[in-house]
């Protein structure tokens, strides 16, 4: 079974903190995914990676930045946090293009 | 880009009833559409997938039919289960590099015994 794993399930952070969220994958797959989801907003792109040091812009990068320093680790950076970036954050990975496994998500609350 | 639309976004039915989720999409060249389910406290999990190829799809309680002219595609549950309470998602890409899967906004199915 694929296994995604998640830093952190509850996180609170303050205005202005720099915010580091870690996934880790066991299963060597090359492409990894960090989804931001919000009530009615469903699960927004934020970034994706394709290999090592690889990265690319999803639908909302604003505000955030990612490091792929190693295949199965994937991190999301919040420079500055700020209260809009409540939410909860969703880490998947994927062989090829199909399906994607998910981590069990965090909740991330800015105050 | 791609764009996914869903309905509705609540859906209540009594155990036992057939539950329908449609999504429609904008990319005439997306060719794959997966339907997610999560779970409370998880993270979605994918239930079942569908290429262009074909027009419907089916596994036990679920299925999904895909219309490529009107760029539309359904999940039907049959005989729902409380357990089958969750939120649904959809979602659309085409198979290719540099793509992303475009979700829809989700719909909360809700089981009543």
């Amino acid at each position: 079974d694929v296994k995604v794993t998640q830093s952190s399930r509850y996180l609170v952070k303050r205005t202005g903190e720099k915010v580091f969220l870690e996934c880790v994958q066991d299963m060597d797959h090359e492409n990894m995914f960090w989804y931001r989801q919000d009530p009615g907003l469903g699960l927004r792109l934020i970034y994706f990676s394709y290999d090592v040091k690889m990265k690319e812009k999803g639908d909302i990068p604003e505000g955030y930045s990612v490091s792929r320093e190693k295949k199965e680790r994937f991190s999301l950076i919040l420079e500055s946090a700020s209260t809009n970036q409540t939410s909860m954050y969703l880490c998947a990975t994927s062989r090829g293009y199909y399906e994607r496994y998910f981590g069990p998500g965090t909740r991330l609350t800015v105050t | 880009g791609e764009n996914v639309e869903q309905h509705p976004s609540t859906l209540s039915v009594q155990e036992g009833d057939s539950a329908v989720i449609k999504c429609t999409y904008s990319d005439s060249a997306s060719n794959y559409f997966p339907w997610y389910k999560q779970e409370l406290g998880k993270g979605p999990q994918l239930i079942i997938d569908i290429r262009s190829n074909v027009g419907e799809k089916k596994d036990q309680r679920i299925a999904v039919t895909l219309n490529k002219t009107a760029k539309h595609f359904s999940l039907h549950i049959t005989e729902t289960q409380p357990e089958d309470s969750a939120v649904y998602f959809c979602a659309a890409s085409r198979v290719q590099a540099g793509t992303a899967l475009i979700f829809g906004k989700g719909t909360t199915l809700s089981v009543s015994s």
